[in-house]
């Protein structure tokens, strides 16, 4: 079975800052990658994904994640936050039918 | 467009009280259907998926069973909840076909007491 390492647990940091929040897996055989964030009482929302082509991949709202298979990574960056990324963010690997995720780092951003 | 629908929001039980928590999918078909659960700072657990009605996997054993009584619909279930119960379950859907991403309800926030 996959595993799915996150870290972080929890990382703080200035509004504006940089950020990147590590992902790990266990294997990189057919393997497709996931970020979702959740903010508090929701349900997970997709944030971006890579399913085939190039390796670095953008959501809408800034966030980048490059897949790297020789290190089985898929860690999550964007270069200056926001207020209003403060959430719960979780990498996920599929595999066949099924979904593994990692425990969750929280991202607070801090005015 | 595809929407899914969990309810209730939250939930408030008795120890050794029965659980039911329902999930929907709309606008596709054949989905592949799955319950989670969510500690505090411990992540997803998967509890349970289906690919097709009346067939469901168990991927953690413990007194907890889910259903499909329809293609779209997937029911999560208890006969006595106990505390460890409590949690935060979510339902989610994908695609039949094609390695795509998952799409989650609201959730239930359930206390068990």
């Amino acid at each position: 079975a996959q595993s799915v390492t996150q870290l972080d647990s929890q990382v703080p940091v200035f509004e504006e800052a940089p950020v990147e929040l590590r992902c790990n897996y266990s294997s990189s055989v057919s393997v497709y990658l996931f970020w979702y964030v959740q903010y508090p009482n929701q349900g997970l929302q997709l944030l971006l994904k890579y399913l085939s082509g190039s390796t670095l991949v953008e959501s809408i709202n800034g966030f980048e994640a490059e897949f790297n298979k020789s290190q089985t990574s898929f860690h999550l960056r964007k270069p200056s936050v926001h207020i209003s990324d403060t959430a719960e963010y979780f990498c996920a690997v599929k595999t066949g039918n099924q979904f593994y995720f990692g425990t969750g780092t929280s991202l607070t951003v801090i005015p | 467009s595809q929407t899914i629908h969990q309810w209730p929001a939250t939930l408030v039980q008795p120890v050794g009280s029965p659980l039911s928590l329902e999930c929907t999918v709309e606008g596709t078909s054949n989905p592949n259907l799955y319950w989670y659960r969510q500690a505090a700072g411990r992540g997803l657990q998967l509890l349970f998926y289906s690919v097709g009605i009346g067939q469901i996997s168990s991927e953690v054993p413990q007194n907890l069973s889910a259903s499909r009584p329809q293609d779209r619909q997937f029911i999560l279930s208890s006969k006595k909840l106990l505390l460890s119960d409590s949690g935060f379950y979510l339902c989610a859907w994908t695609r039949y076909a094609g390695n795509t991403e998952a799409f989650f309800g609201q959730g239930t926030r359930l206390t068990v007491v």
